[in-house]
């Protein structure tokens, strides 16, 4: 079975300032889709990023990039120039592309991001 | 991006009662839902995978006449919390797929009293 371990339960960084977000997983399949989700307070989930493991070129998304490292099965979130509206829960999450939409995501424990202003 | 609607986003019942969580996808079809359960300070956890047309699909662990799945359409998946005791309070987020993206309802908190 799938796992996705998120080692940081929390997180803190000034205003501005860059903040690295990790996450590995394990897997046995070669395809696959993996995601960073931003959970507010108001606990609506929104994708803030998308990375087909395919492909090699790393996801970029404005302030936000990703890191992704298939053989060490690792996919890193780097958010660039913090704003106090990126504090939030991350959450890094899984799904295997054999599932053709069937399946449902896996997430991991997720990090608690603080923005010190 | 997609839109998933779920209602109502925060419910307060009586123990022993019955609760009805309804998802709906607004602008495209989804022959497969997913519903979540949420405790504080925790990551969300699969509970079911509900089938257009078909009986749904429950991970382990989770009671499936307690948490009955009726996916009737395919825009529109229900979950019904039975019989609901204080242990079911939690957050309940419902989400679809579309292509390779995940799209998830606002989430329902449910209060059992």
């Amino acid at each position: 079975a799938q796992t996705v371990t998120q080692s940081q339960p929390e997180m803190s960084v000034q205003e501005a300032e860059t903040v690295t977000l990790s996450c590995t997983y394990d897997t046995s399949e070669s395809d696959y889709y993996l995601f960073w989700y931003k959970q507010p307070p108001s606990r609506q989930m929104i994708l803030v990023i998308r990375q087909e493991a395919y492909k090699q070129q790393n996801a970029t998304e404005n302030r936000f990039s990703v890191n992704f490292q298939k053989a060490a099965k690792s996919f890193s979130l780097k958010i660039s120039d913090s704003q106090l509206g990126d504090a939030a829960m991350y959450f890094c999450a899984y799904v295997a592309y054999s599932g053709g939409g069937a399946d449902g995501l896996t997430f991991g424990k997720g990090t608690h991001l603080i923005i010190q202003p | 991006g997609a839109v998933v609607s779920q209602h109502p986003s925060r419910v307060i019942c009586k123990s022993g009662t019955s609760v009805k969580i309804e998802c709906r996808s607004l602008d495209f079809q989804a022959t497969t839902m997913f519903w979540y359960r949420q405790f504080p300070k925790q990551s969300l956890m699969l509970m079911a995978t509900s089938n257009e047309g078909s009986k749904a699909t429950y991970e382990q662990g989770v009671e499936k006449d307690k948490f009955l799945i009726n996916h009737a359409s395919l825009t529109l998946s229900t979950l019904t919390v039975t019989s609901a005791h204080p242990e079911d309070s939690s957050f309940y987020i419902c989400s679809a797929r579309l292509g390779f993206g995940a799209f998830f309802g606002q989430g329902t908190r449910l209060t059992v009293v």
